[in-house]
């Protein structure tokens, strides 16, 4: 069975501090895809980041930056000089075959709250 | 603007009565998905779509049932059968069914049971 577990339920920071949501993964598959969605207050949950299980390489959008290690099952995701736009729910989500096709398991996601 | 729209974006009813929720697509995407959430919980499957006319059972069907007679449209209805429908229900779409397809969502729809 495939499981993304999202253990930090809320985190609350300063505006232009860093932060790291932590995401941790079990499956069975050798090929599998990692996802990461924003859900902002308005609740449409909007496409961040796809990953696949054979590139580890760390990747960097503006502020957001993702560190996938396998070793450890873990694919992180890090907001650099935080804002208060950044202020959602993020969701971790994984997909591979023993999911069926493209059926997302998603984690509980973290409430990140950036305050002035 | 290409995209998913959900209608209404709230709803109420009475305990007993099934209401359906509506989920169109103008992105040409083969399949489609519905998801529920709760407060405090992930996103779990309720039903999926593959191509017109064909569905599968999510994680959570119990309760719910679905219709995919055009590509863009993909309609839930939840029934008086489930036994604890008021939640947050998401739609989305992806271009195919392979787990590498991102998945794109609308902007959702809270039902209220009352």
């Amino acid at each position: 069975a495939q499981k993304v577990t999202q253990a930090q339920t809320e985190i609350s920071v300063v505006e232009k501090e860093d932060v790291t949501l932590d995401c941790v993964y079990e499956t069975r598959d050798t090929t599998y895809y990692l996802f990461w969605y924003k859900q902002p207050p308005s609740g449409e949950l909007v496409f961040l980041i796809r990953r696949n299980s054979f590139d580890e390489q760390n990747e960097i959008s503006g502020r957001y930056s993702w560190n996938f290690q396998k070793s450890t099952s873990s694919f992180n995701f890090t907001i650099t000089a935080s804002q208060v736009v950044d202020s959602a729910v993020y969701f971790c989500a994984l997909s591979g075959f023993t999911g069926g096709g493209n059926k997302l398991t998603f984690g509980t996601g973290t409430q990140l709250k950036v305050e002035l | 603007d290409g995209g998913i729209t959900q209608s209404p974006k709230y709803l109420f009813r009475k305990e007993g009565q099934n209401v359906t929720l509506s989920c169109e697509q103008n992105l040409n995407h083969d399949a489609m998905y519905w998801y529920r959430q709760d407060p405090g919980q992930g996103l779990r499957l309720i039903y999926y779509s593959q191509i017109v006319n064909d569905f599968q059972k999510g994680d959570i069907a119990e309760g719910y049932s679905v219709s995919r007679e055009k590509k863009e449209s993909f309609p839930l209805t939840v029934t008086s059968a489930q036994k604890n429908p008021t939640a947050f229900y998401l739609c989305a779409s992806s271009i195919g069914d392979g787990s590498y397809n991102e998945q794109f969502f609308g902007p959702g729809t809270r039902l209220t049971v009352l």
